[in-house]
């Protein structure tokens, strides 16, 4: 069974800069799909970012960008220019590639994001 | 296009009782699952529907179950309520399965008293 890691229980971050938030995996497929998705406090999970992992280069959306290393199983999110509305949970998330794995989701714990005018 | 919606938004039910959850995908989405949150175990899957059939299952007791129409939205129901049933229920919903981009809902939030 895949786990997904979040050791970051809350990040606080002053409005405008860089953030990192870090998240680990375990998996034994060669093939997945990782994502990042915001949830603020309306509760509206939304998706910010996804990483295809036969994909070398790392996705970018925005000021959203990954460091994705395959490697080392670490998907990091990095959050340029932070802004008051990126505040909120956000989970990292793992769905395998193999079809009978249909949609199902592995999510880490969370990371609260807090942003600081 | 009007995005997930879920139905009731907020729920309290007492224990022993039943509940249904109801949750209509974004038109022409034919994959739905479920989801349950809680400050304790965080995000768990509790099963994927598609083309009415259940695809796949979470580890849930039996009192956890749901259904698909026809028309792609779905119902979970859970039976014999417990307290730590309390918890915020989400429902995604996908163009096909397998799929990788999901849409959720706002959630159902069930208290059990």
């Amino acid at each position: 069974a895949q786990t997904v890691t979040q050791s970051q229980p809350e990040m606080s971050v002053q409005e405008a800069e860089t953030v990192t938030l870090s998240c680990t995996y375990d998996t034994s497929e060669s093939d997945y799909y990782l994502f990042w998705y915001k949830q603020p406090p309306s509760r509206q999970m939304i998706l910010v970012i996804r990483q295809e992992a036969y994909k070398q280069q790392n996705a970018t959306e925005n000021r959203f960008s990954v460091n994705f290393q395959k490697a080392a199983k670490s998907f990091s999110l990095k959050i340029s220019d932070s802004q008051l509305g990126d505040a909120a949970m956000y989970f990292c998330a793992y769905r395998s590639a193999f079809s009978n794995a249909g949609n199902m989701l592995t999510f880490g714990g969370g990371t609260r994001l807090m942003v600081k005018p | 296009k009007a995005g997930v919606t879920q139905t009731p938004r907020y729920l309290i039910k007492t224990r022993g009782q039943q509940v249904t959850l109801s949750c209509s995908p974004i038109s022409g989405h034919r994959s739905v699952s479920w989801y349950q949150q809680t400050p304790g175990q965080g995000l768990q899957f509790l099963f994927e529907y598609f083309s009415e059939t259940q695809r796949n299952k979470g580890n849930f007791p039996g009192r956890f179950s749901g259904r698909q129409f026809s028309n792609s939205r779905s119902e979970m129901n859970v039976s014999t309520l417990e307290l730590g049933d309390s918890a915020l229920y989400l429902c995604a919903s996908s163009l096909e399965a397998g799929m990788a981009e999901q849409y959720f809902g706002p959630g159902t939030r069930l208290t059990v008293t």
